[in-house]
This record gives C-alpha cells, sequence and structure tokens, in this order.
C-alpha cells in the first residue's frame, strides 16, 4: 500500500537553527515526490518536485533531496516567517492519486 | 489573481442538508483534483478529473459525494445528506497539462451541526 510518514511531527527552531524534516515513502513504482507549504487556514503552497534518487531543488533557505526510500527537506538559517506545516506527498506511476503524510509544523522562534 | 479560486470559503449547515462547492482551476490546466483535509492531517484524495472526464475516485468516499467538471473548466462537489463526520476543510487543486505539481485553492471549510 502506497503511504507517507513524516518525521518530526513538530519542530520548534531558534531562528538560524538549520534542521531537517525526513519524508518516508512506500510507493509501488514513483512518479514524483512533492513538498508543500501550508499556512494554518489555507491551501497548501507548492515548493518542489522531485523525479528521481539523487535529485535535489533549492529555493532561498530550502533545499529538497530525495533518496530511493526517503526525502529530506533542509532548512538553512531559517526565519520567523519560515514557520508553517511542510507537507510531503508522492504519486506513484501507476495511478492518478497523491498521499499526502500528515506533515511537520515547523516553528521558528525569533 | 490567477490562482484556484473557490466558493464559498466557509459553510455552515444542519446534519441532512445537501451542499455544493465551486472551484474555479487555473486557466488552461486540465487536471482537476478535489482533497478533504481535516485538522492534523494532510489532504485525502476524493476525486480527479482530466478535462471533463473524471477518471478517478477514492475507494473511500462516500456514495453521498459526487462531483462534477462540465465543459472541463469549473468543477463542483456535492455532499447529500451531510454528517457531522463530513465536517473538514475541501481542498481544489489543479495541474497544468504534462506536469504533475498541484495548484491548491484556499478551500472551503464545512461546519455540519
Amino acid at each position: 500500500e502506497d503511504q507517507v510518514t513524516q518525521s518530526p511531527e513538530a519542530l520548534r527552531l531558534q531562528e538560524g537553527e538549520s534542521s531537517s524534516l525526513n519524508c518516508s515513502y512506500t510507493v509501488s513504482g514513483l512518479r514524483g515526490l512533492f513538498w508543500y507549504r501550508q499556512d494554518p487556514g489555507k491551501g497548501p503552497e507548492f515548493l518542489f518536485t522531485l523525479y528521481s534518487a539523487g535529485e535535489e531543488k533549492e529555493k532561498e533557505r530550502l533545499k529538497a533531496t530525495l533518496t530511493k526510500k526517503e526525502s529530506f527537506l533542509h532548512i538553512t538559517a531559517p526565519k520567523p516567517e519560515d514557520s508553517a506545516t511542510y507537507l510531503c506527498a508522492v504519486q506513484a506511476s501507476t495511478g492518478n492519486q497523491f498521499y499526502f503524510g500528515t506533515g511537520t509544523s515547523l516553528t521558528v522562534i525569533p | 489573481d490567477t490562482g484556484v479560486s473557490q466558493d464559498p470559503r466557509h459553510k455552515i449547515t444542519k446534519r441532512g442538508q445537501n451542499v455544493t462547492f465551486r472551484c474555479d482551476p487555473i486557466s488552461e490546466h486540465n487536471r482537476l483534483y478535489w482533497y478533504r483535509q481535516t485538522l492534523g492531517q494532510g489532504p485525502e484524495f476524493l476525486t480527479y478529473f482530466q478535462n471533463e472526464a473524471q477518471l478517478e475516485k477514492s475507494r473511500l468516499l462516500s456514495d453521498r459525494f459526487s462531483a462534477e467538471r462540465p465543459k472541463g473548466s469549473f468543477s463542483t462537489l456535492e455532499i447529500q445528506r451531510t454528517e457531522q463526520g463530513d465536517s473538514a476543510m475541501y481542498l481544489c487543486a489543479s495541474s497544468p497539462r504534462g506536469e504533475y505539481e498541484q495548484y491548491f485553492g484556499p478551500g472551503t471549510r464545512l461546519t455540519v451541526t
């Protein structure tokens, strides 16, 4: 069964304290792995798509990496405005559904 | 603003009533998805359209839920005989042709009393 597990559930960082969020996945043939940011009461905002192991994508303080079993979202020198829930999703090559994890709630303290 | 729009943003209804939500995707996006999200959970897939064709529905989706996308543009999601367990945020997303990333709307928050 296709599934996604994210850890930790919640993370509190001091401003400038770098860290990583983990997304472990099980899927029957990966079409793509997707990272989203979600602010309270809003829809998810697309960040990155990763298609194959070894691929990396960067955007400002965020960097996403992918292996055959997991993905990491590295946050370098975070700022309070990076506080949000970060969601990971996978799509299998055999279907159209996207499977989302439960997210990591990130709080960056000034 | 050329993003995905959803209407209404909030809906309060009594148990047993029918409700309908509308989603307007980004122009020329041919793929459209509906999701349900409850507090502390990730979005849960409900159904998928490519143009006007509904190609996939969640096996967990009750027969009380139905969705349409006439003419391959906007889409509607109807819930009949609402139950308290239907209370959630309903999200719509669209994807451009040839790409897989999804662009989400702001959601419709449904409260069933």
